[in-house]
């Protein structure tokens, strides 16, 4: 299991253009989420999925898109990128409850965006 | 979900047992309490959670007061490798989307 995987590690944007995050996880979980974190701050989301061709809006959508056609892909789509989007992206999934309790959510290793 | 306070920030010897608090005055009967961690520059980490009885695993210990309203994380060995930001969220089971919402943690740094 390679678990949460995202691509690219790190990235350098123009203003005003655009790029995918990739995000794959290959724990067949339902959920999938998209995060970031600016410096020194704790994670706030932007979108989540609660599986295939579903998706909703976090706490700061604003200025990205997603997609959700497969159980194992995220995309995290920035259309026209902006200095304010300057952040590190994390992703993570989590699976539908099994066991009674909330289950944990797994991320990636993050990508680190920075928009010039 | 029920809003956390934790310190800023925090000292700890290596060796010794880290105690990390965390207040959530306004927990309800159906919020488990989570702790994360994040090494630097890495995703996020699961460490442990809770209903309301103390729970332990392999890498730390939660303690829940019989009131739910604080609770204290430990980790009885501290390593250098635990240096990290330790995240106290308290989140309702079954609701929308398995949300996680994160505040500001506490950062623990672990002294030779």
């Amino acid at each position: 299991n390679a678990g949460v995987t995202q691509t690219p590690k790190f990235r350098i944007l123009k203003i005003g253009q655009s790029m995918t995050l990739q995000c794959t996880q290959d724990m067949n979980h339902n959920y999938m989420y998209w995060y970031r974190q600016d410096p020194g701050m704790g994670l706030k989301l932007i979108y989540y999925s609660v599986g295939a061709g579903i998706t909703d809006k976090g706490e700061v959508p604003n200025g990205y898109n997603v997609s959700r056609s497969t159980t194992e892909d995220f995309p995290l789509r920035l259309e026209l990128a902006a200095p304010s989007q300057t952040s590190v992206y994390f992703c993570a999934s989590t699976s539908i409850w099994t066991s009674g309790s909330p289950d944990t959510q797994y991320f990636g290793p993050g990508t680190r965006l920075t928009v010039l | 979900d029920a809003k956390t306070t934790q310190p800023t920030s925090m000292d700890c010897a290596e060796g010794r047992a880290a105690n990390l608090p965390c207040n959530h005055s306004t927990i309800s009967g159906n919020e488990y309490v989570y702790w994360y961690r994040q090494i630097h520059s890495q995703g996020p980490q699961y460490i442990i959670h809770g209903l309301k009885n103390n729970e332990t695993n392999e890498m730390a210990s939660l303690i829940i007061t019989e009131d739910r309203k604080s609770s204290t994380l430990i980790l009885p060995h501290a390593t250098l490798r635990d240096t990290a930001v330790y995240y106290c969220i308290v989140r309702v089971g079954r609701a929308a989307g398995n949300k996680l919402t994160f505040g500001g943690g506490t950062r623990v740094l672990v002294k030779p």
